[in-house]
């Protein structure tokens, strides 16, 4: 499993965009870059999943560039609510799903 | 509504007894896992089941036995409790296949005293 680094944390103020960054420099041709959510005491959340190039819900974009190498989480217009610990990890997609969650990055988002 | 749901939410035990944490999902999905998260905030997984049988099991001390009854239910058994059991533990639960999302459970905080 290709192992991810991101920042251990990252402050903001309400109303600002949020970019966090994760490279994953031995990541695979079949792996999927996941982001997941989690707020204290409370079970992490899926966020967004992609391969390559941009994905968008509604919730954030995901940034993958050609190499695959890094990839950045992309908050809008962040709200206190969105502080929490985000985890990017990379799935392979072969077999059964293993999530190997790293560190996470914790954000803290202020008024 | 609720979707990964477990019981009890907290617990608390002596070392030496035996304990069990139940998982139930509504989602109608096949694969359930079970995560422990230290006090370190560290996520790591125990175990997964799909289709009510094992499929990863990772380096777990054996006093730690799921048990999945059917695809909708995983238990976490565990036997004679020791003070580094204390920890949340997580149930979750996603479609078989490599890629599909993670549903979690709100967790069971484990206190052994």
């Amino acid at each position: 499993l290709a192992k991810t680094t991101q920042p251990i944390s990252m402050d903001s103020y309400e109303g600002q965009e949020v970019n966090i960054t994760c490279s994953h420099n031995n990541i695979a041709t079949n792996d999927y870059i996941t982001w997941y959510q989690q707020f204290p005491s409370q079970g992490p959340r899926f966020i967004i999943q992609g391969y390559k190039t941009k994905v968008t819900n509604e919730v954030a974009s995901l940034f993958i560039p050609a190499d695959r190498k890094s990839s950045t989480l992309s908050l809008p217009r962040v709200s206190l609510s969105d502080t929490a610990v985000y985890y990017c990890l990379v799935v392979p997609n072969t077999g059964f799903q293993k999530l190997v969650f790293g560190t996470g990055t914790r954000l803290l988002v202020s008024p | 509504d609720t979707a990964v749901s477990q019981t009890p939410k907290y617990l608390v035990t002596q070392m030496g007894n035996d304990k069990s944490i139940k998982c139930e999902q509504n989602l109608g999905h096949d694969t359930m896992y079970w995560y422990k998260q230290d006090s370190k905030k560290f996520l790591k997984i125990m175990f997964s089941y799909n289709n009510k049988e094992l499929i990863i099991n990772e380096t777990v001390p054996n006093r730690f036995s799921p048990k999945s009854p059917d695809k909708a239910h995983l238990n976490l058994h565990i036997n004679s409790l020791e003070l580094g059991d204390s920890a949340v533990y997580f149930c979750a639960s996603s479609h078989s296949g490599p890629t599909y999302e993670q549903y979690f459970g709100p967790g069971t905080r484990l206190t052994v005293t």
